[in-house]
């Protein structure tokens, strides 16, 4: 049974860069059919999709967060990983990751092979922004 | 402000149903097919309806999904308290190039 577990620091100080890992197991990382993504949620608010990777490392980004966001994946290590640089105390959140079916999806005016629904999530881990 | 609209609360009485609406608009649910999470108190969110209705294995056939145009409805009959949870409605934007979400609503089992 597939199971998604993050990691990382709970605090992170301002101007600074967050760094998460997620951990699959129960299932293969590399599986053709899946994406691996990153959802997050401040308190006491909604899901916002930060961006997702295919194992071969092929990105897709929310344009909202793009300039700061990067993910990469560890097939060797069955994880992916998020850093997201410069935050502030609006990035305070609860980040969970997940892993995705693929979907044909317009991105940038194209038609391509993409990130589609959340068919698993980890637990998830709160990461706080303060000095 | 999320583009798929969600009404923030809902309830209804024990054993009765109830519909969860979520609006978008041609660059969304109009052209892309919709889900559905239920995000019980404390947890992560948990996959409920994909393809506009079709349910992942183990989920009970009380909760149900269907798309008109560029919304998406979510049902659940036979209301049990322990249905009460924050729903959030999803899918892919086309013209922000992103996956989005709605604000979500709160149901409350009376």
């Amino acid at each position: 049974q597939l199971q998604l577990q993050e990691s990382g620091p709970g605090l992170v100080k301002p101007s600074e860069t967050l760094s998460l890992t997620c951990s699959v197991s129960g299932a293969s990382i590399s599986s053709s059919s899946y994406y691996w993504g990153w959802i997050r949620q401040p308190p006491g608010k909604g899901l916002e999709w930060i961006g997702s990777i295919y194992y071969s490392g092929s990105t897709y980004y929310n344009p909202s967060l793009e300039s700061r966001v990067t993910i990469s994946v560890d097939t060797s290590q069955k994880q992916f990983s998020l850093n997201l640089n410069s935050v502030t105390a609006a990035d305070t959140a609860v980040y969970y990751c997940a892993r995705q079916k693929g979907g044909y999806v317009v991105m940038l005016a194209a038609i391509i092979r993409g990130p589609y629904d959340m068919d698993v999530w980890g637990q998830g881990t709160t990461v706080t922004v303060s000095s | 402000q999320s583009v798929l609209t969600q009404p923030p609360s809902v309830s209804a009485a024990p054993g009765q149903k109830v519909t969860i609406s979520c609006s978008g608009s041609n660059s969304n649910i109009g052209r892309n097919s919709a889900c559905w999470y239920q995000q019980l108190p404390g947890t992560a969110p948990k996959a409920l309806i994909y393809d506009n209705n079709k349910r992942p294995s183990g989920i009970p056939d009380r909760f149900s999904g269907s798309k008109s145009g560029t919304s998406a409805t979510l049902g659940i009959t036979g209301l049990q308290t322990g249905d009460e949870a924050d729903y959030y409605c999803g899918t892919w934007d086309s013209s922000l190039s992103a996956w989005v979400f709605g604000g979500g609503t709160k149901l409350t089992v009376l």
